[in-house]
């Protein structure tokens, strides 16, 4: 079983649709929680961080539920510049390892 | 502005060469540094950690003697891919660790390396 787990893709939604994106752990030491975008052949960049109580930045939302190792990512209104790949990541382990999922491609249609 | 810069960008090398890629923090000090390695529609995969002036820790199934990891001061890193193969070709990311500016350690990862092997 792969340590951190996402929806498969490809996403392929209108503009202005909301898309959910799931992602499952199975480390129950994992301490911190992240959601990535990467674009294609760029390196990721941190979108957000996850906290239990969830988290709100704008059109996005995460959720995390650490009894059942479960992270989301909501995104309301989807821009056409939401198009890429949404890595969920976990921290993991005295020296911080950030472990990645396989990632979700999103892509937004006008 | 960039965080963390990788060098070169981008390399074509034969088969049996070895590459040499480096990995520097800008504005800060990085306690840590990371080497990841991403094939394509795959995860990044962490190849190995490294802390200033000692030696890298490696992932398992990561082989230490042909990835070489020096990690000579706070600001730079290098990894060495050496008699590169074929199956070696791949997108290698650096990350680097520290507190910036006060800030709680955040890791800010580098642009990557796109390595193609003859």
């Amino acid at each position: 079983r792969k340590e951190v787990e996402q929806d498969p893709g490809p996403f392929n939604v209108p503009e202005g649709a909301t898309v959910a994106f799931n992602c499952t752990y199975s480390n129950s030491a994992s301490q911190s929680f992240f959601w990535y975008r990467q674009d294609c052949r760029k390196e990721p960049k941190l979108l957000m961080s996850v906290y239990s109580s969830g988290n709100e930045d704008g059109r996005f939302t995460a959720q995390l539920n650490r009894a059942s190792q479960y992270i989301s990512l909501l995104i309301r209104d989807s821009k056409l510049s939401d198009s890429a790949t949404y890595l969920c990541v976990v921290k993991i382990g005295s020296r911080g390892k950030l472990i990645f999922g396989q990632g979700t491609e999103l892509s937004v249609k006008p | 502005g960039a965080v963390v810069s990788q060098h070169p960008s981008w390399v074509i090398c034969k088969s049996g060469t070895s590459v040499k890629i480096e990995c520097r923090s800008l504005d800060f000090q990085a306690t840590t540094m990371f080497w990841y390695r991403q094939f394509p529609k795959q995860s990044l995969m962490l190849m190995a950690t490294s802390n200033e002036g000692s030696k890298a820790t490696y992932e398992q199934g990561v082989e230490k003697d042909k990835f070489l990891i020096n990690h000579a001061s706070l600001t730079l890193s290098t990894l060495t891919v050496t008699s590169a193969h074929p199956e070696d070709s791949s997108f290698y990311i650096c990350s680097a660790r520290g507190p910036r500016f006060g800030e709680v350690e955040t890791q800010y990862f580098g642009p990557g390396t796109r390595l193609l092997v003859l």
